[in-house]
């Protein structure tokens, strides 16, 4: 089975650009997590979506970010305008919802540098 | 911050050896989970136990959990080089499908 595909792998881009970070999950998982995952704070939960439903963005850090999942097989995180603050490596993960103990299968992540 | 904390930060021990890492959580939890990241990548999942479990094996692999110390500990037996990588312990919420990750473990292994 295809695990978690992210899209792109590494994005370099100057500051103030959008930015469109990408995700499928496994399929028949209808849980995605998006994390940031950097040296200082460690990996963080952005949000996650049930069912295609956004359930908890308390920890999309402004307005900057938003993110969507319009079918059960596609998300994306964007941040407009980004900033140098911005860099860091992106990960997705899904699982099945309402399996509370089954893990988290997680994508190789987005490595995204904000110049 | 509800974020738990692993210890050591970072371990280095010989080929062959046994790596504990421990894991201290704030809250209530349903399990707690460790998952091990190698450089670039993304984590994988190692193994899982219950809050009414007190010890699980998987191969090498050892946990334990103490939930009146709200802890758990990770143990590698006979260490290889390729368990090289970082370990994260994350723990699950009663009533939600979230996970919070502690820092992790950044284990080296020498051949």
């Amino acid at each position: 089975d295809a695990g978690v595909i992210q899209s792109p792998r590494h994005e370099v881009t100057e500051m103030g650009q959008e930015v469109t970070l990408r995700c499928k999950p496994i399929s028949g998982h209808n849980s995605l997590f998006w994390y940031r995952q950097t040296m200082m704070r460690g990996l963080e939960l952005l949000i996650y979506f049930n069912n295609n439903v956004p359930i908890d963005d308390s920890g999309m850090p402004e307005d900057r970010f938003s993110a969507k999942m319009p079918n059960a097989s596609f998300s994306t995180l964007k941040i407009q305008p980004s900033e140098p603050r911005d860099s860091a490596v992106y990960f997705c993960a899904s699982k099945r919802w309402g399996q509370q103990n089954q893990p988290q299968h997680f994508g190789d992540g987005t490595r995204l540098s904000i110049l | 911050s509800q974020q738990g904390e692993e210890d050591p930060q970072a371990l280095s021990i010989q080929e062959g050896e046994n790596a504990t890492m421990n894991c201290s959580y704030k809250t209530s939890i349903n399990n707690l989970q460790w998952y091990r990241q190698n450089s670039g990548r993304g984590l994988v999942h190692l193994i899982l136990i219950r809050s009414n479990e007190r010890e699980k094996h998987s191969g090498r692999l050892r946990v334990t959990l103490d939930t009146s110390k709200k802890s758990s500990s990770l143990l590698i037996t006979a260490s290889r080089a390729a368990d090289t990588a970082s370990y994260f312990c994350a723990n699950g919420m009663g009533g939600s499908e979230k996970l919070v990750f502690g820092k992790g473990t950044k284990l080296t292994v020498n051949p």
